[in-house]
């Protein structure tokens, strides 16, 4: 079936740094991605959508310049927190929908991330 | 208003009880219904989807939906739940964001805990 590879699962950054988290589909096209984010005990937020070769749409209240998103290829996405802070820790999970398909999301399996 | 309600946030069963976890759907959206399953600190599993077709709809470890339209819900059933059945189950439903394009957006989760 189809397979969505997260990296890294975690990662610990002090306050300031940049951090890229990458979303790789292993087993098939996505032509679009989508990053959550998901605070403790919460549901999944959508904060961005991404498609390949063009800029990524974000969502209401989400710092594009901040989540930066790219989408380089049909297999890969990244999310980059630029100048992290403390606020931006949380968990991070991405999703690939297949080129063809009904309907089926795929999802990674999530990035904790710190900022220390 | 909120595309997808799920109304119990915690649900305590015993081991081997039948469960039901209640979702209902706004009627302004899409019928393209999902529920997923969240382990501790990992994404989200598929466990069934509703497109179109039979109302009754079956999925992985067990578990099946039905949806209804009258009553805008797709609760998820399962007639003998095991201690392996503790996660957070979320509802989704696709919904076109202000971009036109399609999203999954989710319910606020229901923490189902077996008990032994």
């Amino acid at each position: 079936g189809a397979v969505v590879s997260q990296h890294p699962s975690r990662v610990i950054c002090k306050s300031g740094t940049s951090v890229k988290i990458e979303c790789r589909s292993l087993d098939f096209q996505a032509t679009t991605m989508f990053w959550y984010r998901q605070f403790p005990k919460q549901s999944l937020m959508l904060m961005a959508t991404s498609n390949e070769g063009s800029k990524a749409t974000y969502e209401q209240g989400v710092e594009k310049d901040k989540f930066l998103i790219n989408h380089a290829s049909l297999t890969l996405s990244t999310l980059t927190v630029t100048s992290a802070h403390p606020e931006d820790s949380s968990f991070y999970i991405c999703s690939a929908r297949p080129v063809t398909g009904n309907y089926g999301y795929t999802f990674g399996s999530g990035t904790r991330l710190t900022v220390v | 208003a909120q595309s997808v309600t799920q109304l119990d946030s915690q649900v305590p069963v015993f081991e081997e009880a039948p469960v039901e976890l209640r979702c209902n759907y706004s009627s302004s959206v899409s019928v393209y219904l999902f529920w997923y399953v969240q382990y501790p600190n990992q994404g989200l599993q598929l466990l069934l989807k509703y497109l179109s077709g039979s109302t009754l709809v079956k999925g992985i470890n067990g578990f099946e939906a039905e949806f209804n339209k009258s009553q805008t819900s797709f609760h998820l059933r399962k007639p003998s739940v095991h201690i392996s059945d503790t996660a957070e189950y979320f509802c989704a439903v696709i919904e076109r964001s202000n971009f036109g394009n399609e999203k999954l957006t989710f319910g606020t989760g229901t923490r189902l805990t077996i008990i032994p």
